[in-house]
């Protein structure tokens, strides 16, 4: 069954590095999304990604944040200089053009960063 | 803005017990609600859904039925099983829009 994956599955950073990680959504998906969830909170909504664009973001995606998709396959958060409150559990989601109205999206297993 | 509610967890059962974890949501109009499920060491992964009111959603012996009236969501199972341990997230998306909004996640522990 196809599935998202996303690399590393824990980093462990020092504040004010560069971090970022990676997702490759499924293949033929055409919308693209990250989500955190810190620690013992919710999941949250950072930003949706379409046609080569930022479709949406939440107020907590800030200038310190970007996304890209360098090669067709890959889809990436970079985070700039990091906070120790960006220590959180990063989730890549995608879904197809079909299922807009479902809404459902397929996540991958997450990305932990620990920002010390 | 849009919010979900959900139980607190840990939620700790027998086997074989009746499992209930209550979700109730504030939006705008009609959105579509969701349950994921995030077993241990896996990403999250849609269990059921219903899109419009008094629609129930149904897989793996779980149930859940879209109250209007309430605005609630709530997950059912008659009889779990150890494999149904995981953490239980409600969620919803608004028609015209792109995002789901989770709850807080009720983590579900099932002794044998």
């Amino acid at each position: 069954e196809p599935e998202v994956t996303q690399t590393p599955s824990h980093q462990v950073t020092q504040m004010g590095q560069e971090v970022i990680l990676r997702c490759v959504p499924i293949s033929n998906h055409l919308y693209f999304y990250w989500y955190r969830q810190i620690l013992g909170q919710k999941v949250e909504f950072l930003v949706s990604f379409y046609n080569n664009e930022i479709s949406e973001k939440s107020e907590i995606f800030d200038d310190q944040f970007s996304v890209e998709r360098p090669d067709g396959s890959n889809f990436t958060l970079k985070i700039r200089s990091t906070k120790l409150e960006d220590s959180a559990m990063y989730f890549c989601a995608s879904r197809g053009q079909g299922q807009i109205l479902a809404g459902e999206l397929f996540f991958g297993e997450g990305s932990r960063l620990t920002v010390l | 803005g849009d919010s979900v509610t959900q139980m607190e967890g840990p939620v700790t059962l027998s086997e074989e017990a009746f499992l209930t974890i209550n979700c109730t949501y504030t939006a705008t109009g009609y959105p579509s609600l969701f349950w994921y499920v995030q077993y241990p060491g896996e990403g999250l992964q849609l269990l059921l859904k219903a899109t419009k009111a008094d629609d129930k959603g149904s897989n793996k012996g779980f149930e859940a039925t879209y109250r209007k009236e309430t605005t609630s969501f709530h997950l059912e199972k008659g009889s779990v099983q150890v494999s149904d341990s995981a953490v239980y997230f409600c969620a919803l998306r608004r028609a015209a829009g792109n995002k789901l909004t989770f709850g807080g996640g009720t983590r579900v522990l099932v002794k044998p």
